[in-house]
């Protein structure tokens, strides 16, 4: 069964503080997405990844960083957590090029106080 | 900006079909037309996804009109599982720079299938 796992369900930190979500996946695809999911705005992409060591940015990328190091795991980094970034991160995969369904990790609900 | 529009919620009867609209009036002729679903405390699952010619899966089917401006996501027979938050996405099959593969969730309809 593919699978992309993320490495919290829930996440409670304090404004400042420096905060790693990690994605990883296992049915060796290129691409790797990272997305919050806000009520009432939908899902808004943060950054993507088409490669090692690639990323591009998202529509909402300030305030964040990721870090792809190897293929298989993706990791997105607020490097100075704050209150707006209360939110539930979805990580994704898909093949490369971008054109196949998209793998969706169960999501981290992140709390900053 | 979501380039679909969907009605934000709606009803079906367990075991009736649920038919779920979508208009996308400004679809570009190399976009596909995706759906996914979210059942709640979920990451989205795909559904399924057309060009033009209807599709069907073990999941679904897709119903786009010939103009290509609006389509329909049939569940057959639906179940309490199939209650979800359903997102219609239109995007290109092929990337380009600075378009690789993302996915523009809108809002979606909220699907709540009763006994």
């Amino acid at each position: 069964d593919v699978k992309v796992t993320q490495s919290s369900r829930y996440l409670v930190k304090r404004t400042g503080e420096k905060v790693f979500l990690e994605c990883v996946q296992d049915m060796d695809h290129e691409n790797m997405f990272w997305y919050r999911q806000d009520p009432g705005l939908g899902l808004r992409l943060i950054y993507f990844s088409y490669d090692v060591k690639m990323k591009e940015k998202g529509d909402i990328p300030e305030g964040y960083s990721v870090s792809r190091e190897k293929k298989e795991r993706f990791s997105l980094i607020l490097e100075s957590a704050s209150t707006n970034q209360t939110s539930m991160y979805l990580c994704a995969s898909s093949l490369a090029g971008g054109w196949d369904e998209q793998f969706f990790g169960p999501g981290t609900r992140l709390t900053v106080l | 900006d979501a380039k679909t529009t969907q009605p934000p919620s709606m009803d079906c009867a367990e075991g009736r079909a649920a038919n779920l609209p979508c208009n996308h009036s400004t679809i570009s002729g190399n976009e596909y037309v995706y759906w996914y679903r979210q059942i709640h405390s979920q990451g989205p699952q795909y559904i399924i996804h057309g060009l033009k010619n209807n599709e069907t899966n073990e999941m679904a089917s897709l119903i786009i009109t010939e103009d290509r401006k609006s389509s329909t996501l049939i569940l057959p027979h639906a179940t309490l599982r199939d209650t979800a938050v359903y997102y219609c996405i239109v995007r290109v099959a092929r990337p380009s720079p600075g378009n690789t593969g993302k996915l523009i969730f809108g809002q979606g309809t909220t699907l709540q299938v009763k006994p």
